[in-house]
């Protein structure tokens, strides 16, 4: 079966560095996305990766690795707006999104 | 950049009756949409693709008859859930990709939650 496994929940602190990780098992590989979403909101675009590497937008980078089927998100500089779920999704051999469970983060002061 | 309109963002309904969601692209024909349903602190379950011109394709466990999708145009996807029930009550997002667009990303409209009493 497909199956995607990230983390329930993380904390953090205002400033620091956090990374999300992502492991997945899916029939075929067409890409890896990031999304952020926050309580009652629908999902926004963070990042997506199609190639092994860390791709670099702002406070924000992905990594993948397609032979160990792994990524994580690595969000610096944490500000409180960051508190939200963060969701992967890997795109298999049909072109279906195979979405993860979330991971919630958590901002401290 | 591209996007994705779902109106309404919230409604309450009496059990029985039906409710319908409609998804807009505003500035970009979609072909293809997306409708997925998310249950609180869940994952976002696709429920169905649906297709303009043509019979939207079901996710299996999910009912044809209760979940009517109709995607009559290039820039609009309706849901109408009927005769729903409180089960039904969750959050539903819809979602598009822009085939212009060199990126694979999907857009999303803001969501409907549905609560049904």
């Amino acid at each position: 079966g497909q199956n995607i496994d990230q983390p329930t929940e993380m904390t953090a602190t205002e400033g620091a560095i956090v990374q999300i990780n992502c492991t997945y098992q899916t029939s075929g590989f067409n890409g890896l996305f990031w999304y952020q979403q926050h309580a009652g909101e629908a999902p926004t675009f963070l990042s997506y990766n199609v190639l092994d590497g860390l791709e670099e937008k702002g406070r924000f980078s992905s990594f993948l690795s397609r032979s160990k089927g792994y990524s994580y998100l690595l969000l610096k500089e944490l500000q409180m707006k960051d508190s939200a779920s963060y969701l992967c999704a890997v795109r298999d051999s049909n072109y279906q999104l195979i979405w993860g469970a979330g991971t919630k983060l958590i901002i401290k002061p | 950049g591209a996007v994705v309109s779902q109106h309404p963002s919230w409604v309450i309904c009496k059990s029985g009756t039906s409710v319908k969601i409609e998804c807009r692209s505003l500035d970009f024909q979609a072909t293809t949409m997306f409708w997925y349903r998310q249950f609180p602190k869940q994952s976002l379950m696709l429920m169905a693709t649906s297709n303009e011109g043509s019979k939207a394709t079901y996710e299996q466990g999910v009912e044809k008859d209760k979940f009517l999708i109709n995607h009559a145009s290039l820039t609009l996807s309706t849901l109408t859930v009927t005769s729903a029930h409180p089960e039904d009550s969750s959050f539903y997002i819809c979602s598009a990709r822009d085939p212009g667009r060199d990126s694979t990303e999907a857009f999303f409209g803001q969501g409907t939650r549905l609560t049904v009493v």
